[in-house]
């Protein structure tokens, strides 16, 4: 089946520093990607998404990438603090005409740590 | 506050027992769906609902139930046919196909 993974399952960063979290997917199909964030104990909360029809994105202190040629999404987080410590699940759909709608395929995560 | 509410936060149950997880939400979802989470994974869909009194089966369906009656509520039912049902499950709703999965804050349930 399809899959999404990520390149790195750790991260560690400085505070203020900017982080960059990648993901690889195999559907080529695809055309929508979501970003999670999931602390511990709780459930995942929703960052930022993007439409195959774009290449980037930005929220506030988060842009996502899209490179549809080397199928790679690519989370971008400005001036990291402590609280942005979680884990970080990419999640794509590939949407075939709505039947498949929430039904999101999730990469294995990606651990964030922000160091004071 | 409006959310998807899932109960209780830890369950325990002995193997061989039947266990039903809540999820209620007050958004007004169509859709709802259920996941499961194992330690140092990603989720994986197990049963998914896109409208009252029905429902799919998502990627890992097998000793699971679920039932759709009200538009607020979609309980999933661990069987003892579940062989490791021990694991983190999240129910999470979406107001349509364009709409990004909002999450309820998980059941953790230990079958021993």
């Amino acid at each position: 089946g399809e899959s999404v993974g990520l390149h790195l399952p750790t991260l560690s960063v400085q505070e203020g520093d900017n982080s960059i979290i990648n993901c690889a997917y195999s559907n080529s199909a695809s055309d929508y990607f979501i970003w999670y964030k999931q602390e511990s104990g709780k459930g995942p909360q929703f960052i930022i998404d993007i439409r195959s029809n774009m290449d980037k994105r930005q929220g506030q202190r988060v842009t996502v990438l899209l490179n549809k040629t080397v199928k790679h999404l690519s989370l971008q987080i400005a001036a990291t603090q402590p609280g942005d410590s979680a884990v970080y699940f990419c999640a794509e759909n590939s949407g075939a005409g709505g039947t498949s709608y929430g039904k999101l395929t999730f990469g294995q995560g990606t651990i964030l740590t922000v160091h004071p | 506050d409006g959310g998807i509410t899932q109960s209780p936060k830890y369950l325990f149950r002995k193997e061989g027992q039947n266990v039903t997880l809540s999820c209620e939400q007050n958004l007004n979802h169509d859709a709802m769906y259920w996941y499961r989470q194992d330690p140092g994974q990603g989720l994986r869909l197990i049963y998914y609902s896109q409208i009252v009194n029905d429902f799919q089966k998502g990627d890992i369906a097998e000793g699971y139930s679920v039932s759709r009656e009200k538009k607020e509520s979609f309980p999933l039912t661990v069987t003892s046919a579940q062989k490791n049902p021990t694991a983190f499950y999240l129910c999470a709703g979406a107001r349509d196909h364009n709409s990004p999965l909002h999450f309820g804050n998980g059941t953790r349930l230990t079958v021993t």
